[in-house]
Formats: structure tokens, C-alpha cells, sequence
């Protein structure tokens, strides 16, 4: 079955560590975004990617970074800039750049706690 | 830019009964309306979307929503809600073009709790 896979699920790393959040999917879907979700504060766009090898901010990029070399994978870092990480991180896709139109499809997250 | 609010944070009713949902936006042309449900722990699932015809859309798992521009809102209703429903629902819009081309502005979500 086609779908977004988010990995690991569940994340615990230590204060002033990078990490990495992979999201890959298999749809072959054109645009693929990371949310972040905090309680009581819906989703908030932190990068997002239209096409290979490119990328834009989102509303809250400050501490993080992306790369978009495959269509298939976009991955998440984390870094120390991050001034508060611990969160639930959503990985979507959608069908074209267009994803106000497809909507989209969502993985089912990665829960990153740092201590 | 485009917007969303969900006013009620959190609404609980009995199994049975009927569920409407709010969502009010701010966009001035006819925008792409989407309502998503998330399980806890969980991604979110696409329920419902509006962008063009019928203002009455239905959706997944009996839900519907009715768009109406004089109001700026997109409702989620469903007759008789199952215990199963117990979820979050987020509404969201896109279409403004400009610095949200591409994108999707979500609502802050509504938590529903189901009484049996």
C-alpha cells in the first residue's frame, strides 16, 4: 500500500544534540511538508518542499533544516538551535505543488522528547 | 494570507447525538476548504473537501460539511456521533496563492469527547 512512513516513532535524545526525523514516501507525490504540533496549537508549517533539490521556510524554520535530494525522502533535522524541541513532528504529502488544491496525506509522526 | 479559527477548543456530547463542528475563515475568494480527523498519537486523516459545486460535501465516515460564503464558515456536522468519533478535527484552507501558494493553513483543532 502507497502511504508516508515517519521513523522512528517515538524519539528521546539529549539537550544539544542534532537529530533526524526521516520521512519517505511512496506515492509519488510532487510536495512533501514537516509540521509540528504542540498542544493547543494546531499545526504549524516548519519546512516544506514543491520539487527535488528544492525547499522553502515554513513559519517556524529557526532550528531546523531539510533536504530534498530523492522525491521520495525528506528529512527533518533537529539541531541544537532548537530552543525547544520536544514536540510531535508530522511529515505530509501532496500529489503536486499545488497541495492547497490535493490536500494532503499525512505519516503518522514522530514523537521527539529531548532531556 | 488566509486563516482559519476553530472556536471551540474542546466539546464533548453524548453517543447518539448530533455534532456540529465550527470553522470560520478569512480569505477573500473562494477558497480550498479540508477538514482532517487525528486519532491520539496519530497522523491525520482526510475527512472532507470543498473547493468548487455543491456547498453540501460529504465526506468519510458519515460526516458532512456545508460551506457558506456569506458566513465565511465550513461546518462539520454528523447526525448521531459513535463512540469512535472521539478524536481531534482540524479544519483547514488553502487557495490564497501569494506567500501561502502551496500551502495549507490549519485551525487549532477541536477536541471531541464522546459520552456513552
Amino acid at each position: 500500500d502507497g502511504g508516508i512512513t515517519q521513523s522512528p516513532k517515538y524519539l528521546f535524545r539529549k539537550e544539544g544534540q542534532n537529530v533526524t526525523l526521516s520521512c519517505e514516501q511512496n506515492l509519488n507525490h510532487d510536495a512533501m511538508y514537516w509540521y509540528r504540533q504542540d498542544p493547543g496549537q494546531g499545526l504549524r508549517l516548519i519546512y516544506y518542499s514543491q520539487i527535488v533539490n528544492d525547499f522553502q521556510k515554513g513559519d517556524i524554520a529557526e532550528g531546523y533544516s531539510v533536504s530534498r535530494e530523492k522525491k521520495e525522502s525528506f528529512p527533518l533535522t533537529v539541531t541544537s538551535a532548537q530552543k525547544n524541541p520536544t514536540a510531535f513532528y508530522l511529515c505530509a504529502s501532496s500529489p503536486s505543488r499545488w497541495g492547497e488544491v490535493y490536500g494532503y496525506t499525512f505519516g503518522s509522526g514522530t514523537r521527539l522528547t529531548v532531556v | 494570507a488566509q486563516s482559519v479559527t476553530q472556536p471551540d477548543i474542546h466539546i464533548t456530547v453524548s453517543e447518539g447525538a448530533s455534532l456540529e463542528l465550527r470553522c470560520n475563515y478569512s480569505y477573500g475568494a473562494t477558497p480550498y476548504l479540508f477538514w482532517y480527523v487525528q486519532s491520539p498519537g496519530q497522523g491525520l486523516q482526510l475527512l472532507l473537501k470543498y473547493f468548487s459545486g455543491d456547498t453540501l460535501v460529504q465526506g468519510i465516515k458519515g460526516f458532512e460539511a456545508e460551506f457558506k460564503r456569506s458566513q465565511s464558515s465550513f461546518n462539520l456536522r454528523k447526525p448521531s456521533v459513535h463512540w469512535s468519533d472521539a478524536a481531534e478535527y482540524f479544519c483547514a484552507v488553502g487557495g490564497a496563492g501569494g506567500t501561502s501558494y502551496g500551502k495549507l493553513t490549519f485551525g487549532q483543532g477541536t477536541i471531541l469527547t464522546v459520552h456513552p
